[in-house]
């Protein structure tokens, strides 16, 4: 079946652009997080979605970062005015409500220059 | 901040088994062992968890100490395309509140399986 998918795959922006990164997560699943990964770093938690439920906010690095996920399914996640340090692979997952496993997208590659 | 200490690489001979450790000294009750493994350019990919047992899968075998502070996966036969870095990962059970969805990683263990 269907993997979760991300795109663009690759973005390459100029500072103070904003951008949107898409995630579509496997059909049914109603868990959603976004992670990040900078050039040699592990893994950084961003958000995380669970069907209705406020989203736990407390891993997006500053006010420029927010993300909406819409009808329980897509997710966007919104950079504003974008920084060199911004430069990283954002990454999607999601599992089904009490599932163990995450399962995660391929990631967009975000460049800003 | 993770909650796991792995070394930062390890070697293995293909066909041989690999045995990566980690520590979590501080693990809770509630928490489980999870853990993931990233191949180059690619998004994690879950391996296997466990509470207290040691469990088995197609992937992989956990095995956790009696003390719950340290565990080691094992993969049997370690072909090159296990080469990847593997993540140990603290997680909440169902009831850690918010904290029950998000992995933290920290900088895992990068496998190197050799010919």
């Amino acid at each position: 079946g269907a993997g979760v998918s991300q795109s663009p795959s690759n973005k390459v922006t100029e500072k103070g652009k904003d951008v949107e990164l898409r995630c579509d997560p496997i059909s049914g699943h109603t868990a959603l997080y976004w992670y990040r990964q900078s050039l040699g770093q592990g893994l950084e938690f961003l958000i995380y979605f669970q069907g209705n439920s406020a989203p736990d906010k407390s891993g997006l690095p500053s006010d420029r970062f927010s993300a909406e996920r819409t009808g329980g399914s897509v997710s966007t996640l919104t950079i504003q005015r974008t920084q060199q340090e911004d430069s990283a692979v954002y990454l999607c997952a999601s599992s089904p409500r009490f599932g163990n496993e995450q399962f995660f997208g391929p990631g967009t590659r975000l460049t800003v220059l | 901040d993770a909650k796991t200490t792995q070394p930062p690489s390890m070697d293995c001979a293909e066909g041989r088994a690999a045995n990566l450790p980690c520590n979590h000294s501080t693990i809770s009750g509630n928490e489980y062992v999870y853990w993931y493994r990233q191949i180059h350019s690619q998004g994690p990919q879950y391996i296997i968890h466990g509470l207290k047992n040691n469990e088995t899968n197609e992937m992989a075998s956990l095995i956790i100490t009696e003390d719950r502070k340290s565990s080691t996966l094992i993969l049997p036969h370690a072909t090159l395309r296990d080469t990847a870095v593997y993540y140990c990962i603290v997680r909440a059970g169902l009831g850690g509140g918010t904290s029950y969805g998000k992995l933290t990683f920290g900088q895992g263990t990068i496998l190197t399986v050799h010919p």
